[in-house]
């Protein structure tokens, strides 16, 4: 199972994009790449998840370049709602999703 | 999206009693539960597989006997802490996976039991 390294913490402002990149240098090909969120107390919760190039929903979008190596979560136009600890992931669909967490970037958004 | 609903959000136990937490997939079938186990500031750590119908699968360094885990049907799995102790005080979360044509696989997490032993 891949290894993930994000930084470990984050500071942005209302309003701003804000990208966390996050490196799986030893990504598998069966590998999918998928960002959680996580507020304090809560279980976390699913994102966006791509396997290569790019990826849009209507919360975020994800980049992920040829090699696959890393990927970069961007949020567009935060508030102050979106503080959380991010967190990603990169599973196989076929050996049960198993996923292992990394530490995840706490963001945090000033006013 | 799919629910994951976890039963207690918290509890607070006695030292040496048990606690059951029970987790429920409740519009879709869960054929894998996982559990995870969360402390302060930090990040989920998995302590097992849960499988409908056969035994859990446990991640080295957790005691199958102290944390026991059961999976009867295809939307819920329980765990049960026994013989609680203050260390044993964390923040468990399960999860199931709804398993689609990728790359649209998501995993769907519990509100989380926030588990005090005193």
């Amino acid at each position: 199972l891949a290894k993930t390294t994000q930084p470990i913490s984050m500071d942005s402002y209302e309003g701003q994009e804000v990208n966390i990149t996050c490196s799986h240098n030893n990504i598998a090909t069966n590998d999918y790449i998928t960002w959680y969120q996580q507020f304090p107390s809560q279980g976390p919760r699913f994102i966006i998840q791509g396997y290569k190039t790019k990826v849009t929903n209507e919360v975020a979008s994800l980049f992920i370049p040829a090699d696959r190596k890393s990927s970069t979560l961007s949020l567009p136009r935060v508030s102050l709602s979106d503080t959380a600890v991010y967190y990603c992931l990169v599973g196989d669909m076929d050996s049960n999703y198993q996923l292992i967490w990394g530490a995840g970037t706490k963001l945090i958004i000033k006013p | 999206g799919a629910v994951v609903s976890q039963h207690p959000s918290r509890v607070i136990c006695k030292s040496g009693t048990s606690v059951k937490i029970e987790c429920r997939s409740l519009d879709f079938q869960a054929t894998t539960m996982f559990w995870y186990r969360q402390f302060p500031k930090q990040s989920l750590m998995l302590m097992a597989t849960s499988n409908e119908g056969s035994k859990a699968t446990y991640e080295q360094g957790v005691e199958k006997d102290k944390f026991l885990i059961n999976h009867a049907s295809l939307t819920l799995s329980t765990l049960t802490v026994t013989s609680a102790h203050p260390e044993d005080s964390s923040f468990y979360i399960c999860s199931a996976t709804l398993l689609r044509t990728a790359p649209n696989t998501e995993a769907f997490f519990g509100q989380g039991t926030r588990l005090t032993v005193v």
